[in-house]
């Protein structure tokens, strides 16, 4: 079964950083990309970036570009997504997800990780 | 980059009613759109891709039609537990984007 399991939620204070985790299994990690969604509280679903763990080829949304960074350790199967120094803006659910079509980015996504709720507050 | 507008926001249905969104590109995209199913709590759920193709277990009342500009999903008879929000999605370019969403409640 191809799985995407996120890592768990996180309550952290502005200025704080953070590196949340998306652990691929069921599929050849290697060979997908591996996607970014946020979902701030009672709103949309916005693509953040994604990743190609196979070489690290990596594409944000102008939106996230230097706000967050997208990365892969293909050792062990996993794709994070981390902040240098968090905002109260970024408290969102995160969801890592993996696009249906073997090597390609633009491809729909299916499947999705749990999410994994981050809150920052002082 | 490419804005999807979806319409309505929100939408108030009965069971058994014939139920149609909207989604709309700001340029031409093809086929390449996706519909998602999202409740409360859940991860989205692929329901189409490429517009009109229905993803393996999604039940048949649900289809996707267009291609350009225009996309719609329908939902041809709405059952208790289509009741949820619904979202598009381009993936013709990066980035790829969503439209904003549209909730179907319970009339």
């Amino acid at each position: 079964e191809v799985q995407l399991v996120q890592s768990g939620a996180e309550v952290k204070k502005p200025g704080e950083s953070l590196k949340i985790s998306c652990k691929g299994s069921g599929y050849s990690f290697t060979s997908y990309w591996i996607g970014w969604v946020r979902q701030m509280p009672g709103k949309g679903l916005e693509w953040m970036g994604i990743i190609y763990p196979g070489d690290s080829d990596t594409r944000y949304s102008p939106s996230f570009q230097g706000q967050v960074t997208i990365s892969a350790d293909k050792s062990i199967s996993t794709a994070y997504l981390q902040w240098s120094s968090l905002k109260a803006s970024d408290t969102a659910m995160y969801y890592c997800a993996r696009p249906r079509s073997l090597g390609t980015g633009t491809s729909p996504f299916d499947p999705w990780g749990q999410g994994t709720l981050v809150t920052v507050s002082s | 980059d490419i804005q999807m507008t979806q319409s309505p926001s929100t939408l108030s249905a009965s069971v058994g009613d014939r139920v149609t969104i909207t989604c709309r590109a700001s340029q031409s995209i093809s086929r390449w759109l996706a519909w998602y199913q999202q409740k409360p709590g859940k991860a989205p759920k692929l329901l189409i891709y490429k517009a009109s193709s229905l993803e393996s277990g999604v039940p048949s009342r649900f289809s996707g039609s267009g291609s350009g500009t225009e996309f719609t999903l329908t939902i041809s008879s709405l059952q208790p537990d289509d009741f949820a929000n619904y979202h598009c999605q381009q993936y013709n370019s990066y980035p790829v984007t969503f439209g904003q969403g549209t909730k179907v409640e319970i009339k």
